[in-house]
This record gives structure tokens, sequence and C-alpha cells, in this order.
């Protein structure tokens, strides 16, 4: 079974500040893995996207993350967040293939100005 | 991007009324649509994959006759929460699939 763990469920930075979002992922196949976003009272907005191609996947707003498959991780990163960025953020997993996902339990990322 | 539309986003029922929830795709044709539950503080949880013109697929757990989906078009699946209790209390979220799946932005369901 698939499953998905994110570190933090609240992460405070600075404006300006390196944002780093930690998600660990158990898969016993190689997983597809994704990050969504979700403002307030919005649905999830996909970030972006691992699918076996490139390691380090960048996304929409700055975000990148990599695929690290020794340390079953996709940590998510923006090198400068902005006030804009806060947000609950989401990692989710899915088998290839399988479109169902399945999501950790969200990072709250507040930007202090 | 695609746009996923869901009604209503907020909905108070009393306890042993049923509640219908739609999820639209708005420019694209849907021939699976996702539902989920969400409880504070907690991931989104699958209930049950929609699928276009046959029966929903529902997670271990789920009970159908208490949750009864219908994908009667391409654009549309319903969630009807029937004789709902206050546990029911939740955040409702649907996803459409295209290239990718699409969001909708949640209905908050409280059963009083």
């Amino acid at each position: 079974a698939q499953s998905v763990t994110q570190l933090g469920s609240h992460v405070s930075v600075s404006e300006g500040a390196l944002v780093l979002l930690r998600c660990n992922y158990s898969s016993s196949v190689p997983p597809y893995l994704f990050w969504y976003v979700q403002y307030p009272n919005q649905g999830l907005q996909l970030l972006l996207k691992y699918t076996s191609a490139a390691t380090l996947v960048k996304g929409i707003n700055g975000f990148e993350a990599e695929f690290k498959k020794s340390e079953t991780s996709f940590h998510l990163t923006k090198p400068s967040a902005h006030m804009s960025d806060a947000a609950e953020y989401f990692c989710a997993v899915s088998d290839p293939g399988s479109e169902k996902l399945v999501f950790g339990k969200g990072t709250k990322l507040t930007v202090n100005p | 991007g695609a746009v996923v539309s869901q009604h209503p986003s907020w909905v108070i029922c009393k306890s042993g009324t049923s509640v219908k929830i739609e999820c639209r795709s708005l420019d694209f044709q849907a021939t699976t649509m996702f539902w989920y539950r969400q409880f504070p503080k907690q991931s989104l949880m699958l209930m049950a994959t929609s699928n276009e013109g046959s029966k929903a697929t529902y997670e271990q757990g789920v009970e159908k006759d208490k949750f009864l989906i219908n994908h009667a078009s391409l654009t549309l699946s319903t969630l009807t929460v029937t004789s709902a209790h206050p546990e029911d209390s939740s955040f409702y979220i649907c996803s459409a699939l295209n290239t990718e799946a699409f969001f909708g932005q949640g209905t908050r369901l409280t059963v009083v």
C-alpha cells in the first residue's frame, strides 16, 4: 500500500527566505509524485509532478521538487518565499497508470513579513 | 487550465435529511471523476471513483448506500449524502480527470 508522510503540519518562514516542505513516500512500485497547493476556500491546484522523467521537477510559482529514490523523498522547495505563497500544501503519490491519489496530511505554510 | 466547479460551496442541513453535491467540469469532458473527504487537519481520503455511465467504485469502508454517486453525463457527477448525521460533517472535494486531475473548490457540509 502506498502512503505519504509530510513532516511538519505547520511551517513558518520569513518573506524572502527559503521554503522547504518535506514529503516522504512509501510505495511498492516506482511512483508518480505530486505537490498540490490549496488556498483558503479553493480547490487543490497542481504545483508540479514527477512521472519518472527528470528527477528535478520545476513547477509553477517558482517551486521545484527533487525525487530522491534512495531517501524515498520528494521535498518541495522555493528559494525565496512570497506572501502569496501562504497556503496549505499537499504531497500525493499514485501508481503509474493509476489515477488514484493518496495524499499526505498537508503542511500549512505561513509567510511572515 | 481546466475548470471544475462544485456546488454548493457550503451547506447546513438537519440530521436525517439528504444533501446533494454537484461536481461539474466546465470546459472539458470527464469520463472519470473522484470524490474525496477531508477531515480537519487530515489528508484527503478517496471515497469513490465515479465513472460516466456505470456504477461508481467505492473505497473500502465507504458505505455506498449512504454516499450515492451518479455520473450521468460527461460533465457532471453528483454525490448525495443520505440520511445525514453530524458525523458526516466534513469537507467534500471532487476532481475530474482530463490530462491530469482538476479539483473543485470543495463543499463544506455541516449536519446539525
